[in-house]
């Protein structure tokens, strides 16, 4: 596609329901990422995808959290038993490889957990 | 210590300011540095890409690089209220997935 898709834009959800995030990236892409983003703050990494494998799975923060990506494409970032602090935009991104490549953002799926 | 500081702001700017939005850095290693625009909403949006030291110009805005004072700087020329909205700055060592990010610098351009 012509840049990374994320859906759902937005999404409320009552507290201890699980919520999937699913993210398109640009074709050709091998590198995905997943951010977080909550108000006022800077970008707190997730997870990295290089292909199908996450090799650096260290953000996630706790074991409610997930995410796993299929044909080296579309990712899915899967919250389960949400909680009010997980409230944020979070974020994907693609890049063609690593190590200076430009990654590109999508527009971020706000979750607001209620 | 961040490994990146940006300070917050806001910075307010009449239009026309020129506008100087800067992050300091403690990593020697990162040789890769990029500067993205994010509107209040959306996501970030890339803006400038430089790699080591130097300057470079698109348009209305410049980056430049000090490496050896571990500096970074974007510098807006004949600032525009469509210009307000949060400035991040990023980095990257090379041959990593792993980039920076400072927390952002809000700025408003009041017409």
């Amino acid at each position: 596609g012509a840049g990374v898709s994320q859906s759902p834009s937005n999404k409320v959800t009552e507290k201890g329901k699980d919520v999937e995030l699913r993210c398109d990236p640009i074709s050709g892409h091998t590198a995905l990422y997943w951010y977080r983003q909550s108000l006022g703050q800077g970008l707190e990494f997730l997870i990295y995808f290089q292909g199908n494998s996450a090799p650096d799975k260290s953000g996630l923060p706790s074991d409610r959290f997930s995410a796993e990506r299929t044909g080296g494409s579309v990712s899915t970032l899967t919250i389960q038993r949400t909680q009010q602090e997980d409230s944020a935009v979070y974020l994907c991104a693609s890049s063609l490889g690593v190590g200076g490549n430009t990654i590109y953002f999508g527009e971020g799926s706000w979750l607001t957990v209620v | 210590q961040k490994e990146v500081e940006q300070d917050p702001g806001p910075l307010s700017v009449p239009e026309g300011a020129i506008v100087s939005l800067n992050c300091t850095y403690s990593n020697s290693a990162f040789q890769y540095f990029m500067w993205y625009r994010q509107y209040s909403r959306k996501g970030p949006e890339l803006l400038m890409y430089t790699y080591s030291s130097g300057n470079k110009e698109d348009g209305r805005f410049t980056a430049q690089v000090d490496k050896s004072s571990k500096y970074i700087s974007l510098f807006i020329r004949d600032s525009q209220p469509s210009d307000s909205a949060t400035y991040l700055c990023a980095m990257a060592k090379s041959g990593t997935y792993k980039y920076i990010f400072g927390t952002g610098t809000r700025l408003k351009v009041l017409a």
